[in-house]
C-alpha cells in the first residue's frame, strides 16, 4: 500500500531533550516535506527537499534540522526542543514537487508535547 | 504578504449545501487546492482548480474560483455527516516550491 509513514504518532517530552520523528515514504518520490500544524494557524512548511541531499527551508525552519541521505526517509531533528513547538506535525511527499502536476500524500501526523 | 484566510467553523444539516470560502493574496497563484483532513488523520486532496479556470465539478464537489476577487469556494452538495472535517484551501505559486496553507474551516455537519 502506497503510504507516509510517521513515528512516533504522540510523544511527550521535556525541554532540551534531543528528538527525532521519522519520516518514510514508499512511492519513490523525490519531494518531501515537513509541516506543523497549529490552531488558527493551519499548515505551515518547516523544512522541505526536492530530492536526496537536498534541504531547503520553509517559512518556520527554526529549531529544526532535516537531513534527507535517503530516498525513502526523511527525519525532522529538535536539537533541544522548547514548550513553542508543541505542535501537530505532518511529512508529506509528492513525485517531483512540481506543484503544475503534483498531489502531495500525506502522513498521519506526529502530536508532540513539549513540557 | 503570503496570507490564505477562511473562516473557522461552518455547521450545517445533514442534506443541505455547504459552502466553504477562502480568500488568498497573491495574483501569481497557479494551482489552488481543497484538503480535507478527519480527526486524527492527515490531510487527503479533494481538488484542485487551475488559475485560468473559472469553475470545476467533481460528483458532490464544486469548486469556484474568482480571479479577479481573489476568492475560492468549496461547495459540498447534499451534505453527509461523513463530510464532518477540517477543510484547508491551498494556493501554489509558478516562482516557489512552496504550498501555502489557509488556517482551515472546522465543517460540522448535524443530523
Amino acid at each position: 500500500e502506497a503510504q507516509v509513514t510517521q513515528n512516533p504518532r504522540y510523544l511527550i517530552t521535556v525541554t532540551g531533550k534531543k528528538l527525532t520523528v521519522t519520516c518514510s515514504q514508499n512511492m519513490n518520490h523525490e519531494y518531501m516535506s515537513w509541516y506543523r500544524q497549529d490552531p488558527g494557524l493551519g499548515l505551515r512548511q518547516i523544512y522541505y527537499s526536492m530530492n536526496v541531499e537536498v534541504t531547503d527551508k520553509g517559512d518556520v525552519p527554526e529549531g529544526y534540522k532535516v537531513s534527507r541521505k535517503e530516498k525513502r526517509n526523511f527525519p525532522l531533528i529538535l536539537e533541544s526542543p522548547s514548550p513553542n513547538q508543541t505542535s501537530l506535525y505532518f511529512c508529506a511527499s509528492s513525485p517531483t514537487g512540481q506543484r503544475t502536476i503534483d498531489t502531495q500524500y500525506f502522513g498521519p501526523g506526529t502530536r508532540l508535547t513539549v513540557l | 504578504g503570503e496570507d490564505v484566510e477562511q473562516s473557522l467553523f461552518l455547521s450545517v444539516r445533514e442534506g443541505d449545501s455547504s459552502v466553504i470560502n477562502c480568500t488568498y493574496t497573491d495574483s501569481s497563484s497557479t494551482y489552488l487546492y481543497w484538503y480535507k483532513q478527519e480527526p486524527g488523520a492527515g490531510l487527503q486532496l479533494l481538488t484542485y482548480i487551475f488559475s485560468n479556470m473559472d469553475m470545476k465539478q467533481d460528483q458532490r464537489l464544486t469548486v469556484l474560483l474568482n480571479k479577479k476577487d481573489k476568492h475560492l469556494s468549496l461547495r459540498i452538495a447534499d451534505t453527509q455527516t461523513g463530510d464532518s472535517a477540517i477543510y484547508f484551501c491551498a494556493e501554489s505559486r509558478s516562482n516557489t516550491d512552496k504550498l501555502i496553507f489557509g488556517t482551515g474551516t472546522r465543517l460540522q455537519v448535524f443530523p
